[in-house]
């Protein structure tokens, strides 16, 4: 079965690294997107990727970095940078054959700085 | 710009109570209109969808119409079950807008 796939389920960084969580999609969409979730709130979007070696920053950018280089892939990197990184991060593809059939998520990872 | 509001949460009812969470939208264009569920500790799942008027998506017992001439996307359900205790988004495709996400709890 086609889907999203987030790795790691769970992470934690000490103060000062970087680190780098997975996202990986076998649905071949051209979209995807990373989103933060903080505890009782709505989804911000980080960043997003309409197509291969292309992206845009999104509401909170700032912290984070991203790479494209395969459609299946859409890493994102929480930089020393991101002053609260502790948060749930999901990350969502878009198909848009034949009508938009919405987001697919992956299970998310909660990334914890310790 | 396009944004989408959800009614606040928390919704608090009793199990077989009828459910209503209230979704309008604002957009330039055409969206297609969607409600997520999440539950604790995962990603958000696609629960139904519309992409034109007057269509009704429906899954799970939970239904939505796509109602243009009042811009909004109610989600409803006859009789709700603990199991439905979650978090509901309703979300407009044009640019990538959820709102803010209603939490609901069921009391058995």
């Amino acid at each position: 079965d086609g889907g999203i796939t987030q790795s790691p389920k769970y992470l934690f960084r000490k103060e000062g690294q970087n680190v780098t969580l997975s996202c990986e999609q076998n649905l071949n969409h051209d979209a995807m997107y990373w989103y933060r979730q903080d505890p009782g709130q709505g989804l911000r979007l980080i960043y997003y990727s309409q197509i291969v070696n292309d992206f845009q920053k999104g509401d909170i950018a700032e912290g984070y970095s991203v790479s494209r280089e395969k459609k299946e892939s859409f890493p994102l990197t929480v930089t020393s940078a991101q002053k609260n990184p502790t948060a749930f991060y999901l990350c969502a593809s878009l198909g848009w054959d034949r009508g938009p059939y919405g987001y697919t998520f992956g299970s998310g990872t909660r990334l914890t700085v310790v | 710009g396009d944004s989408v509001t959800q009614m606040e949460g928390p919704v608090t009812l009793s199990e077989e109570a009828f459910l209503t969470i209230n979704c309008t939208y604002t957009a330039t264009g055409y969206p297609s209109l969607f409600w997520y569920v999440q539950y604790p500790g995962e990603g958000l799942q696609l629960l139904l969808k519309a992409t034109k008027a007057d269509d009704k998506g429906s899954n799970k017992g939970f239904e939505a119409t796509y109602r243009k001439e009042t811009t909004s996307f109610h989600l409803e359900k006859g009789s709700v079950q603990v199991s439905d205790s979650a978090v509901y988004f309703c979300a407009l495709i044009l640019k990538i807008i959820f709102g803010k996400g209603t939490r609901l709890h069921i009391l058995p």
